[in-house]
């Protein structure tokens, strides 16, 4: 009964290719993020959505499309990968009220490799 | 969001208590204290959080100065399951939201 589920955990791909990667969460919540692992292991937030609408892109290049089919999934598509574009990618989900005093809560991660 | 300034790393016995220090000069009036870790190859971990007073639960204690320009992470009696990196983040809520991740503590527990 995982509360943040990712997948695939592990993705191997090309350069130039197009790779999705879906996200599920079974808490109840309405904001849901996609957050990013580079190698120096800074976590810096991709997107963010609260019922199925977008509300934080953080200059993300526009290869990076967010779809959000319902509050509880929210996928991240990438086309065109770039070998810059591997790093381990989090999702994250949380309740929308009171959002200072709401803890995220993540998922376990999607490690991307570009080849 | 409002900086935070961590150790890079600090050490500590098993079964010994461990103080994770975090230093918040620039914390706003609504800032919220929250601290996650991230275990080898896992997503970040809520740990703990509070706004003014002091917090306990079942992982950790939170001792907030009386100014609240820095806070403590307490963990009771470190195992080796709490190796981990610990982040230290302020959280304003808002429209806005986001949190916004620094180098956090590698926190090394020895046997």
């Amino acid at each position: 009964d995982t509360a943040v589920s990712q997948t695939p955990k592990y993705l191997v791909t090309q350069m130039g290719n197009d790779k999705s990667i879906k996200c599920e969460q079974n808490l109840g919540h309405d904001t849901m993020y996609w957050y990013k692992q580079d190698s120096k292991k800074f976590l810096k937030i991709m997107f963010s959505y609260n019922n199925k609408e977008l509300i934080i892109n953080e200059t993300v290049p526009n290869r990076f499309s967010p779809k959000s089919p319902d509050k509880a999934h929210l996928n991240l598509h990438i086309n065109s990968l770039e070998l810059g574009d591997s790093a381990v990618y989090f999702c994250a989900s949380n309740p929308s009220g009171q959002r200072g005093n709401s803890p995220l809560h993540f998922g376990n991660g999607t490690r991307l490799t570009v080849t | 969001d409002a900086k935070t300034t961590q150790p890079n790393s600090m050490e500590s016995n098993e079964e010994e208590p461990v103080h994770l220090p975090c230093n918040h000069s620039t914390i706003s009036g609504t800032d919220y204290i929250h601290w996650y870790r991230q275990l080898p190859s896992q997503g970040p971990e809520y740990v703990i959080h509070g706004l003014t007073s002091n917090v306990n639960n079942r992982m950790a204690s939170l001792a907030i100065a009386e100014d609240r320009k820095s806070s403590t992470l307490i963990l009771h009696r470190a195992t080796l399951r709490d190796a981990a990196v610990y982040y230290c983040i302020l959280n304003s809520g808002g429209s806005n939201y986001k949190l916004t991740f620094g180098k956090g503590t590698l926190l090394t527990v020895n046997p």
